[in-house]
């Protein structure tokens, strides 16, 4: 059964700071891996996916890197904002289209 | 940018009662699911639904839920003998192709279900 681990649970960084979370997993068997951010009470937005045959993907100050035999994903921030204080969760979909989730990392970025 | 809507936003209601929750996915997306966090856990894969079908359910699924498409733009959860234990936050979330396709799931923005 597929497992994933987000550490660390909580990260409180000053603004202006990169920063990196990571995210493991039990099974390398994985069809994709993706990162969402969550705001309090509110929903998932889907932040990058990397596909099983990719080392890392970009989107503006987000990278997100895969190493899928080995179990583990980073997302790399760079020059955090307090606007990226969110919880961050990563998702692996093992090819039966569900994603299974870690339980997260809340980030606070302060001004 | 198209994105899934979730009604309503927040349900109470009565341990025992039915409860329907919709959802409507973005238009031209095949693939639906539905998905569910209990405060402070993680988030869970409670079904997925592809040609007016499930196509997996999880053991959270059990006979008391159930899937439908009512017509060609929304897309229902029924519990229908809600438990204490079903209050959580349920999302909908919708893919454009299933299968061979590596495709990004988006999620609504969740309902938020309390049973009293």
């Amino acid at each position: 059964k597929q497992e994933v681990t987000q550490i660390p649970a909580a990260l409180s960084v000053p603004e202006g700071e990169n920063l990196v979370l990571n995210c493991s997993f039990t099974d390398s068997a994985i069809y994709n891996l993706q990162w969402f951010r969550q705001d309090p009470g509110k929903g998932l937005t889907s932040l990058l996916l990397i596909q099983s045959s990719q080392r890392e993907q970009t989107s503006g100050r987000l990278n997100a890197s895969l190493d899928k035999s080995s179990g583990r994903s980073t997302l790399y921030i760079a020059a955090s904002q307090p606007g990226d204080s969110a919880t961050y969760l990563c998702a692996v979909e093992g090819g039966s289209e569900k994603l299974v989730f870690g339980k997260g990392t809340k980030l606070t970025v302060n001004p | 940018e198209p994105e899934v809507t979730q009604t309503p936003s927040h349900q109470v209601t009565q341990m025992g009662q039915e409860v329907i929750l919709r959802c409507v996915p973005i238009s031209n997306h095949l693939y639906f699911y539905w998905y569910r966090q209990i405060l402070g856990q993680k988030v869970e894969f409670l079904v997925s639904f592809y040609n007016n079908e499930i196509s997996e359910k999880s053991e959270i699924f059990d006979d008391q839920f159930s899937v439908e498409r009512p017509d060609g733009s929304n897309f229902t959860l029924k519990i229908r003998s809600t438990k204490l234990e079903d209050s959580a936050m349920y999302f909908c979330a919708s893919s454009e192709y299933p299968g061979l396709v590596s495709e990004t799931q988006y999620f609504g923005p969740g309902t938020r279900l309390l049973v009293l």
